[in-house]
């Protein structure tokens, strides 16, 4: 089956600047993660979804950062206006269910922020 | 809320067992993950275990649990060079929220 596709791969954004991600999770997969990994740090999660529901948005700077996720399929990931130390690699996983199911990982997009 | 700790390094020979280890804090986690990193890749579910078992073995991977001591362990048996990555723990509530670690680079000497 198709893996977790995410776009782009690299991006490089001047401070202040918009900037947004996109996601296209393993078909028929009910949750979908967005994090946030800084070099040298592990994934940290900003929002999970069920569906088109946001479950947990309880680390998402909300000031700055929104997502979405439309129909319960592709999710988007904006930052505005974006900050040196957003600076990382976002992640999206999703998987069938929460919990005690496997979450698979896209490859991630690389924001540097100059 | 939860925090997950790990070494940050670890250097074996090829051939050796490599032994990783994971602490965590939230005792009522019930699922606990091993993920695997390769430079430029996203992140490879390598094995987990449930908060109700002590150990799970698959293949040359063996996961130790001590819930007591809130201690999750990976050991890879006849490490090779291909292990070379970073390692993430991650510990999971019911509800679906995972934290990890800084994760493990494991470095195999030839």
């Amino acid at each position: 089956e198709a893996g977790v596709a995410q776009s782009p791969r690299y991006k490089i954004i001047e401070k202040r600047q918009s900037v947004a991600f996109w996601c296209n999770p393993i078909s028929g997969h009910a949750t979908l993660y967005w994090y946030q990994q800084i070099l040298g740090q592990g994934p940290k999660l900003l929002i999970q979804f069920q569906n088109n529901g946001v479950v947990d948005d309880s680390q998402l700077p909300k000031d700055r950062f929104s997502a979405e996720r439309l129909k319960g399929v592709d999710s988007t990931l904006k930052i505005q206006p974006a900050k040196l130390e957003d600076s990382a690699v976002y992640l999206c996983a999703s998987s069938h269910g929460t919990a005690n199911t496997e979450a698979f990982f896209g490859q991630g997009t690389r924001l540097t922020v100059v | 809320g939860e925090d997950v700790e790990q070494s940050l390094f670890l250097s074996v020979r090829e051939g050796d067992s490599s032994v990783i280890n994971c602490t965590y804090t939230d005792s009522s986690s019930t699922y606990l993950y091993w993920y695997k990193q390769e430079p430029g890749a996203g992140l490879q579910l390598l094995t987990y275990i449930f908060s109700n078992m002590d150990m799970k073995q698959d293949q040359r991977l063996t996961v130790l649990l001590n819930k007591k001591d809130k201690h999750l362990s990976l050991r890879i048996a006849d490490t090779q060079t291909g292990d070379s990555a970073i390692y993430f723990c991650a510990v999971t509530t019911n509800a679906g929220k995972s934290t990890f670690g800084d994760g493990t680079t494991l470095t195999v000497k030839p």
